[in-house]
Formats: structure tokens, sequence, C-alpha cells
């Protein structure tokens, strides 16, 4: 079946750096996609990553490895603003989205 | 601004009834979805519809339904018959449907309770 896999909540320090992980298995893959969604706020597009490495978005990066099925965002800089949830959603061979749970990431002063 | 409208942003419902669930955009883009929102689990496929006049039914559509009269317009029924209706329902649209890695834009979310 297919699958995407993210850590359900984690904390940070304003100011310092977090990484957020996501697992995939999809049939086929075309491309992995992260989004940021405060509560009750739609989700906001953050990246799209298709090939093997990381893309730099100012304070945001986006890692993918498609030979490990793993990519993860990097959060630099923390500000309170960035407590959110963040959703990975991978897209399969028919390019349709499989979406994880989303990590509720909260920042603490 | 572009963007995507969803009303109402709280609903309350009694068991039995149908409601509609408005989505409106004025980005010009074809493809427009419904996804559920359920606490721990992924955004879920409802329905999608990639040009005007034609849906097709996404990973659980039963006890909804749309209709596409209009480019901008994608309201979103839920039925009587969907037994679990209690969410939060986001409304998307992309440029293009079909096959491609299409950004979505997202709504606000309507939240439905069912009483």
């Amino acid at each position: 079946g297919q699958n995407i896999d993210q850590p359900t909540e984690m904390t940070a320090t304003e100011g310092a750096i977090v990484q957020i992980n996501c697992t995939y298995q999809t049939s086929g893959f075309n491309g992995l996609f992260w989004y940021q969604q405060h509560a009750g706020e739609a989700p906001t597009f953050l990246s799209y990553n298709v090939l093997d490495g990381l893309e730099e978005k100012g304070r945001f990066s986006s890692f993918l490895s498609r030979s490990k099925g793993y990519s993860y965002l990097l959060l630099k800089e923390l500000q309170m603003k960035d407590s959110a949830s963040y959703l990975c959603a991978g897209v399969d061979s028919n390019y349709q989205l499989i979406w994880g749970a989303g990590t509720k990431l909260i920042i603490k002063p | 601004d572009g963007g995507i409208t969803q009303s109402p942003k709280y609903l309350f419902r009694k068991e039995g009834q149908n409601v509609t669930l408005s989505c409106e955009q004025n980005l010009n883009h074809d493809a427009m979805y419904w996804y559920r929102q359920d606490p721990g689990q992924g955004l879920r496929l409802i329905y999608y519809s990639q040009i005007v006049n034609d849906f097709q039914k996404g990973d659980i559509a039963e006890g909804y339904s749309v209709s596409r009269e209009k480019k901008e317009s994608f309201p979103l029924t839920v039925t009587s018959a969907q037994k679990n209706p209690t969410a939060f329902y986001l409304c998307a649209s992309s440029a293009q449907g079909g096959t491609g890695a299409n950004v979505l834009t997202f709504g606000a979310g309507s939240r439905l309770t069912v009483l």
C-alpha cells in the first residue's frame, strides 16, 4: 500500500533549527510536496521536490532522496509564527497526492 | 486578491440533514478539489473536477455529492448517507488538473459538526 510517515509532533526553541522528516512509499513517484498549515487555516505551499538534493528558499529548505524514499523540511532561525503543522504529500504514478498526517511543530521562546 | 473562499466557516447539523458547503475561486483555475481532514490522518480526497460540468470520485466519495456548473464554483453537499460527517473540509484548486504535480491553493476550510 501507499504510505507517508512523519512525526506527529516536534518541539523546538525560537531561533534554533529544526528538521522535520518524511518517509514515503508510493506506487511510482512523481515528486513530494511540503505544505504549512496554521491551526484552523488553509494549508499553504512551501516546496516541491522531484530531483534528489536540497532546495533552499529563505529560512526553509527541503531535501529529497529518491533512493531512500526520504525527504526532510529544514527550518532555520525559528520564529514563533513557524508554530504550525507541516504536511508532507507524495505524488504517485497516477499523479495522485498521498498525504501524511502532518507534523505539529511547537516553538517555545 | 485572488483566492478561494469557503463558507460557512462553522456549521452545525442535525443527524439526517443534508448540508452544502460553498467553495468559490477567482484564480481562473481549471481544477478544483474537496478534501476531508480528520485529526491524526492525512488529507483524504472526496471529489475533484478538472473541468466545468465534469467531476470524479476521490477515495471517500460515499455520502457526498458535488456539482461544477461554473468554473469558479464547486459546492459540496454532505448528505445524510455520510455516516461520520463531523470533520474539517478543505476546498482547493490548481491551475491545471490531470497529469502533473500541481500546486494546490486551499481555502480556509469549513468545520462541520453533527449534533
